[in-house]
């Protein structure tokens, strides 16, 4: 059974900029989680997705988005880079309902 | 409300010495718990996890944890440290909320392992 696959792994931005990640999920599971990691933040949980809806959003600006599609694929976007945006994304996915996730390898995102 | 607390954001321990990562939490319900680690350039993998029943969790790589309730505790230890030990881990609980797990990391304590 495949993993998580996340896209790209490594990208550098400017600032002003947008980006789009995506995530493909562990086949079968409908819940995909993203999750921006920094060394002086940890784990910052940034939204869930679940059967195209989201379900759970953490505090991040407007301008952090998501979506997910019928086929459990999602897609993350932020808007207007900001230095500060410099991370690494995480995407997880889930199937049962014990919470256990599953995750990618991880975009990393520099934006200068 | 559920929340992870991790003593220790580093933690340094010789090749061979017990390793010793703690974990507490808060929950209104009965959680399940997780010990993620994650190593450079990765995502995070699961070690082990606390769901119902036994108390005492193996998990992959020799590392075990115990989920003591009256202690709302759930640390994560090794007999013996291997240099490919050193990594980070995440502690985390899940508990429903609004017919879902929610989850909950901690901060994170990165493993180092001195030869």
């Amino acid at each position: 059974k495949a993993g998580v696959t996340q896209t790209p792994r490594y990208l550098i931005k400017t600032r002003g900029q947008q980006v789009t990640l995506s995530c493909s999920p562990i086949s079968g599971h409908r819940s995909v989680s993203w999750y921006q990691q920094t060394p002086g933040q940890g784990l910052q949980f940034l939204f869930e997705y679940f059967s195209e809806t989201q379900r759970n959003k953490g505090n991040f600006p407007g301008r952090f988005s998501g979506r997910q599609f019928s086929n459990s694929r999602s897609e993350m976007n932020v808007s207007t880079l900001e230095l500060g945006d410099s991370a690494l994304y995480l995407c997880a996915s889930s199937f049962g309902s014990a919470g256990e996730l599953f995750f990618g390898e991880g975009s990393r995102l520099t934006v200068l | 409300a559920q929340s992870v607390t991790q003593l220790g954001s580093h933690v340094s321990v010789s090749e061979g010495a017990l390793v010793l990562l703690r974990c507490n939490y808060s929950s209104s319900v009965p959680p399940y718990l997780f010990w993620y680690v994650q190593y450079p350039n990765q995502g995070l993998q699961l070690l082990l996890k606390y769901t119902t029943g036994a108390t005492l969790v193996k998990g992959i790589n020799g590392f075990e944890a115990e989920f003591k309730k009256s202690e709302t505790s759930f640390h994560l230890t090794k007999p013996s440290a291997h240099m490919s030990d050193a990594a980070e881990y995440f502690c985390a609980v899940s508990a429903p909320r609004g017919g879902y797990q929610k989850v909950t990391f901690g901060i994170g304590t990165k493993l180092q392992v001195i030869p």
